[in-house]
């Protein structure tokens, strides 16, 4: 049992490079979120996905493209990565969006954009 | 404006005395309440949780409390160890709008031995 992984675990990239980082959780859960870290500023939640099927923007979304692929896998697309856009990346699965949810978290993924 | 605040952005405490980590919010439709604690290149990891119907909520050495009156939660340690030094998010979520995890900045704990 995993729980959640995240691949790749460091990326660096040049401005206007495209990426797509990817998530998966092996605990059955419906709902799943990409945040960034920045110092200094907690977790931000770039977008999320209630359940398979949907997806919806966080507070910070833009920049970024999500697809939930399926149940297990939710991955995040930056088509034309921007300097603002270093930081470190973390996904999330929780078993239901807002009712005495607790998110589970995979390991991160640092990226840098020269 | 920052919904979730944790103003001390770093605490040292000696190793077997009590560390108190605070949280203050502002959204009134939060009802519940997350400690998390990063250490460093790892995922936060889940570590205790309280809903708005409780003003105390205890697992093992770690102790949350609420006071809904005040906006304020927090977590005390005891006794705390080398090994809680970590980095510790408070986070909230609710119903409606506000049904979505909003984390604070973290506080820097470090144990000293």
């Amino acid at each position: 049992n995993a729980g959640v992984t995240q691949t790749p675990k460091f990326q660096v990239l040049k401005t206007g490079q495209s990426m797509t980082l990817q998530c998966a959780q092996d605990m059955n859960h419906n709902s799943m979120y990409w945040y960034r870290q920045d110092p200094g500023m907690g977790l931000r939640l770039i977008y999320y996905s209630a359940s398979e099927g949907t997806t919806d923007k966080g507070e910070v979304p833009n920049g970024y493209n999500v697809s939930r692929l399926n149940k297990r896998e939710f991955s995040l697309r930056l088509e034309s990565a921007a300097p603002s856009q270093t930081s470190v990346y973390f996904c999330a699965s929780s078993e239901a969006l807002g009712v005495a949810d607790t998110q589970y978290f995979g390991p991160g993924t640092r990226l840098t954009v020269l | 404006d920052q919904q979730v605040k944790q103003n001390s952005p770093s605490l040292s405490v000696q190793e077997g005395r009590i560390s108190i980590l605070n949280c203050d919010y502002t959204n009134s439709m939060f009802d519940y309440f997350l400690w998390y604690k990063k250490y460093p290149a790892e995922g936060p990891t889940f570590l205790i949780s309280i809903s708005s119907i409780k003003d105390k909520n205890e697992d093992g050495r770690f102790t949350v409390f609420l006071n809904k009156s005040a906006k304020h939660l927090s977590l005390h340690i005891v006794p705390s160890q080398p090994g809680d030094s970590a980095v510790y998010f408070c986070a909230a979520s609710g119903t409606g709008s506000a049904r979505q995890l909003t984390f604070g900045s973290g506080t820097q704990l470090t144990v000293l031995p």
